[in-house]
């Protein structure tokens, strides 16, 4: 089974800073099956990125992804206040491990 | 619009059994993929479980295989997850989640409000 690892454990940015958020795999994806997800206190997760970079549904073009192999990138370009929330990368595909999650807070 | 509605959830002792339920509307449920995700108070997503479409392929979190059992009703529209010998690790809020595209494959976009699961004495 794939192993995640995210980091760093929290990023403490300001509104308007970039964010740059890390997923490495203990194997190669070699599919791509690579995605990040939001989520919010006392909401569900929402999915941003599938694909390493294609953007879900309704997605702002602020949030991109990167990578290959085994180390993925998450990138908010201009933090909103609505972006302070945890996200998860996922190695997706018939399974579904999830890294353990950074946290974005304000600084 | 898609709606997925979890129930099923509750107080349970260590050992004993539950049975969760996902109703799904708004989308081709029998010809979709749909997952299990659980999540302890304060911690991160675990994926639990997934079934394609016809439950020809399902597969399960290593720590979890011959405990839990995934299923679906496409008649109902329903997707089910019995859960045996509940230990207190697995106390969670249990999502039920679904992918856009349909695929047993495809990331999971949609996710119901999750059922709360406590394993306690």
């Amino acid at each position: 089974e794939v192993v995640l690892t995210q980091s760093p454990d929290t990023l403490s940015l300001s509104p308007g800073e970039r964010a740059t958020l890390s997923c490495r795999a203990s194997q190669s994806l070699t599919n791509s099956y690579l995605a990040w997800y939001q989520q919010k206190p006392g909401q569900a997760p929402r999915l941003l990125i599938f694909g390493v970079s294609k953007r879900a549904t309704g997605i702002p073009d602020r949030f991109s992804g990167s990578g290959s192999g085994t180390d993925f990138t998450l990138t908010i370009s201009r933090l909103e206040p609505e972006d302070f929330a945890v996200y998860y990368c996922q190695q997706y595909g018939g399974s579904g491990t999830f890294g353990h999650g950074t946290k974005v807070d304000m600084k | 619009e898609v709606q997925l509605v979890e129930s099923g959830g509750g107080l349970v002792k260590p050992g004993g059994s539950l049975r969760l339920s996902c109703a799904a509307s708004g989308f081709g449920f029998s010809y979709s993929g749909m997952h299990w995700v659980r999540q302890a108070p304060g911690k991160g997503l675990e994926w639990v479980a997934s079934i394609s479409s016809t439950s020809s392929y399902i597969s399960y979190a290593d720590s979890l295989k011959g405990r839990f059992t995934i299923s679906r009703d496409n008649a109902k529209n329903s997707l089910y997850l019995q859960m045996d010998d509940l230990r207190a690790e697995d106390t969670a809020l249990y999502y039920c989640t679904a992918p856009q595209g349909g695929s047993y494959y495809d990331p999971f976009d949609y996710w119901g409000q999750g059922t709360l699961v406590t394993v306690s004495s």
